[in-house]
């Protein structure tokens, strides 16, 4: 069984352009959660979807903007890139709601120059 | 704000030695998991405890839940190379997302 797949690996942007990261999550995973993980630093909670319905929002402003689409797949746009938007952005799915086990995938690593 | 405190931030320790991470919230938790991401890698998921006072092993590792649901504890006994990486626990206040602690980075010195 495939597990959370996520594309591109890398992303190099310059700031002030636009970002579009991809996840496909496991087969039969309804929920799709998307994290920022800033160099040597924890996990921020970016955004959470499910049933194709934003369902909760971590504290980014609102140039970080994604969807889900009807096959559970998502994607995380950030606009008007900043520097600091530079990270590794982690996707994450599972069943229902964030009481069941999140199961990562590998990340997009974003630069922003 | 719901937090999750989690210390140290960093530990080095010989091989064979112990090592232990706390997490700790100010409001009680629904559930608590933990997770571990290797140098380069992604978080993987490691266990989940929910009732008060839980206490989980899974070979050298032992999981603790506190009795109030309010901090939890990673234990790792005679820690060996494979053990490198950032553990962090992830925190369920019953708001339909976690909340990751900062993690702490175990490295250790052969």
């Amino acid at each position: 069984e495939a597990g959370v797949t996520q594309s591109p690996t890398h992303l190099i942007k310059t700031r002030g352009q636009q970002a579009t990261l991809r996840c496909s999550p496991i087969s039969g995973h309804t929920s799709v959660y998307w994290y920022q993980q800033a160099l040597g630093l924890g996990l921020q909670f970016l955004l959470w979807y499910d049933e194709g319905e934003e369902r909760n929002r971590g504290n980014f402003p609102p140039r970080f903007s994604g969807r889900q689409f009807p096959n559970y797949s998502s994607e995380l746009n950030v606009n008007a890139l900043e520097l600091e938007d530079s990270a590794l952005y982690l996707c994450a799915s599972s069943l229902l709601g964030a009481k069941n086990i999140q199961y990562f995938g590998a990340g997009t690593r974003l630069s922003v120059l | 704000g719901q937090q999750v405190m989690q210390i140290p931030q960093y530990q080095h320790v010989q091989e064979g030695e112990d090592f232990t991470t706390y997490c700790n919230s100010s409001t009680t938790l629904s559930n608590i998991q933990w997770y571990k991401q290797r140098p380069g890698g992604h978080p993987v998921f490691l266990i989940q405890l929910v009732k008060s006072g839980e206490v989980k092993k899974q070979k050298r590792l032992t999981f603790q839940f506190g009795e109030a649901k309010k901090n939890s504890s990673l234990h790792i006994t005679a820690t060996q190379t494979t053990d490198v990486g950032t553990y962090f626990c992830a925190g369920d206040f019953g708001n339909e997302k976690l909340t990751f602690g900062t993690g702490t980075r175990l490295t250790i010195i052969p």
